[in-house]
């Protein structure tokens, strides 16, 4: 079945630190994307990156890092050096090539960035 | 500027009283869908439609309708509210087919039945 699991509820670190928020999915399909979108305290929903299911290359942008590993079906993101403006809900989705096009989200992971 | 508008931002309204919450997107993308966003659910699948004419259930589609008469549109209609779906309401477009591209996302509609 597709499933995507952000255990992480919430999140709370002083800035500066480094935090890595987890994303485990769930799938029968050999093709599918993962993707991370971003929603600040504003309200709108920010995309960051999307991986598809045979490119395993981690990815740094600035700050930003994103682990893909297939052997343990996660996806997890990383913020180096955490700021204020990084705290928000993170939202991990997973889509499939023969799941009719539906994309399915996890719950999200709040993240609090204390000053 | 690319974008998906959402209208109304905010609404009120009670129960049973039939209304449409419109989406409408300029970049000609061929995928559109409906999220609903609850707290501890995050967010879930209503609708989605893969071009003109052609839409499909999510995951929630119970109590909502969609139409998809013309590309750039795609309305929601909640026929008979019920306070269950008072939620935080988001339309999203995508080039192609959808699940190989980034969502860009409007600006959320957020709905309130009592």
């Amino acid at each position: 079945a597709q499933k995507v699991t952000q255990a992480q509820t919430e999140i709370s670190v002083v800035e500066k630190e480094d935090v890595t928020l987890d994303c485990v999915y769930e799938t029968r399909d050999t093709t599918y994307y993962l993707f991370w979108y971003k929603q600040p305290p504003s309200g709108e929903l920010v995309f960051l990156i999307r991986r598809n299911s045979f490119d395993e290359q981690n990815e740094i942008s600035g700050r930003y890092s994103w682990n893909f590993q297939k052997s343990t079906s996660s996806f997890n993101f990383t913020i180096t050096a955490s700021q204020v403006v990084d705290s928000a809900v993170y939202f991990c989705a997973l889509s499939e090539r023969n799941r009719d096009d539906k994309i399915i989200f996890g719950k999200g992971t709040r993240l609090h960035i204390l000053p | 500027e690319a974008q998906v508008t959402q209208n109304p931002r905010y609404l009120i309204t009670v129960t049973g009283k039939k209304l449409t919450v419109t989406c409408s997107q300029n970049m000609n993308h061929e995928y559109m869908s409906w999220y609903r966003q609850d707290p501890g659910l995050g967010l879930r699948q209503i609708y989605y439609s893969m071009n003109v004419e052609v839409t499909d259930k999510g995951d929630v589609p119970e109590g909502y309708k969609v139409s998809r008469k013309e590309k750039r549109n795609f309305p929601l209609i909640l026929e008979s509210p019920s306070p269950n779906q008072t939620s935080l309401y988001f339309c999203a477009s995508s080039h192609g087919s959808g699940y190989n591209t980034e969502a860009f996302f409007g600006q959320g509609t957020r709905l309130t039945v009592v």
